[in-house]
């Protein structure tokens, strides 16, 4: 089983809807959970970061947190053509907090 | 002002060479990374230097040898390139905050496209 894992996509959301990408990871024990953003030929960039069970908003993004599930989820609302990107789902290994693990990301293409 | 800086940006090479990628970080952070992104866009962690001492050695062919002279500074160096080390490869830092908020969070930097021929 991988560690974390994601669904490659691509996932095509229609302009201003709201697009859901989830991630779930093996590790009970990871306490770190992050959202990153790669466009093509770029290097990843940090969009939410989260750290206990719920709910955390900025802006059009929430990243939800169940660790009794081992899930984390990423939405967005209103999307934009902008948004179109491989989403990397990433998550700190139990045994080193500095031990950052990714998912294979999430391709997204909103169509206008 | 970047904060990770990588070079080369480019590196093409034949099979059997030996090529270093440098990185440097203007952050404070103590913690630098090689990440290497495969053409499947897997992103997997290579090495991790706390503070110029390694804590983090994956499961890496010992032609791959890291370097950090100071926590600033993180270089990777290749040995006898083969084919499959072509990739991106990211360097990346971030600061421990004890699990707190931003604990752990990456900043990489633009990335060093190796291709082998």
């Amino acid at each position: 089983q991988k560690e974390v894992e994601q669904n490659s996509g691509p996932l095509s959301v229609p302009e201003g809807a709201i697009a859901s990408l989830n991630c779930t990871y093996s590790d009970r024990g990871s306490q770190s959970f992050f959202w990153y953003r790669q466009y093509s030929g770029k290097s990843p960039e940090l969009i939410m970061s989260i750290y206990s069970n719920g709910d955390k908003e900025d802006g059009r993004f929430t990243a939800q947190l169940n660790k009794a599930s081992q899930y984390v989820s990423l939405l967005i609302r209103d999307s934009q053509p902008s948004d179109s990107a491989t989403y990397l789902c990433a998550v700190n290994s139990p045994g080193s907090a500095s031990k950052i693990i990714f998912g294979s990301g999430t391709r997204l293409s909103i169509r206008p | 002002d970047t904060a990770v800086s990588q070079t080369p940006k480019y590196l093409v090479t034949q099979m059997g060479n030996d090529k270093s990628i440098k990185c440097e970080q203007n952050l404070g952070h103590d913690t630098m990374y090689w990440y290497k992104q495969d053409s499947k866009k897997f992103l997997k962690i290579m090495f991790s230097y706390n503070n110029k001492e390694l804590i983090i050695n994956e499961t890496v062919p010992n032609r791959f040898s890291p370097k950090s002279p100071d926590k600033a500074h993180l270089n990777l160096h290749i040995n006898s390139l083969e084919l499959g080390d072509s990739a991106v490869y990211f360097c990346a830092s971030s600061q421990p905050q004890g699990g707190g908020p931003g604990a752990n969070v990456l900043t990489f930097g633009a990335g060093s496209r190796l291709t082998v021929l």
